[in-house]
């Protein structure tokens, strides 16, 4: 499969874990996105990045939350004191080129209890 | 504030009924909108897109959409819908040289064998 991967699928946590979350792109594409989605409510975005820079940030991200891509190849997201809030759907996307279409993984669902 | 509004949040046809979805966008400059799907248990896919050129765009599975740029509309059609259409649709944006997308809320399409 040479689609964009995500690790763990499923995660559940109790409230002031630490959680890292995986996220593999298609193997040519250079722009790696994170979003969140709740139930009933379209993704937002949370934080994107191009080759290894993190170019924008969401003000949903709060400092309890970062992300990186250091080899500009897999990203992680580390979510830190989790709290009940952060359960959602995390989707990784990836894209290359000027047009910029964004392919999506199958998300990794966070539970915090 | 950019924002993406989709009017139709849940949605009951009967195979072969014809389906449009509005999506209305906010952004007065240049954009690049898009449809997704997700089906059940699935991770989103693109279904068409919208850069420039002809505002009529065919997707894949029979989809189409229009984007009357007057009406800062980009509503997605299909002439007969089918039990498999059954999913979440998603309108997403993107403007200008921002990478992000910006989602609506989605609309849940049941087709009744």
């Amino acid at each position: 499969d040479t689609g964009v991967s995500q690790d763990p699928r499923h995660k559940i946590t109790k409230r002031g874990q630490n959680v890292t979350f995986r996220c593999d792109p298609i193997s040519e594409h250079n722009r790696l996105y994170w979003y969140r989605q709740t139930l009933g409510q379209g993704p937002e975005f949370l934080t994107y990045f191009q080759n290894e820079a993190q170019l924008e940030k969401s003000r949903l991200l709060s400092d309890r939350f970062s992300a990186e891509r250091p080899k500009g190849s897999f990203s992680t997201l580390e979510i830190q004191r989790t709290e009940q809030g952060d359960s959602a759907m995390y989707l990784c996307a990836s894209s290359f080129g000027q047009m910029d279409e964004q392919y999506f993984g199958p998300g990794t669902r966070l539970t915090v209890t | 504030a950019q924002s993406v509004s989709q009017h139709n949040h849940h949605v009951i046809l009967s195979e072969a009924a014809s389906l449009e979805l509005g999506c209305n966008y906010s952004y007065g400059g240049t954009v690049n909108l898009f449809w997704y799907v997700q089906y059940p248990g699935q991770h989103l896919q693109l279904l068409l897109k919208y850069f420039s050129g002809d505002p009529l765009v065919k997707g894949i599975k029979g989809f189409e959409a229009e984007f009357i740029k007057s009406k800062f509309s980009f509503n997605l059609r299909k002439p007969s819908v089918q039990w498999s259409d059954t999913a979440e649709y998603f309108c997403a944006v993107n403007a200008g040289n921002n990478r992000k997308l910006i989602w609506g809320l989605g609309t849940s399409l049941a087709v009744n064998p």
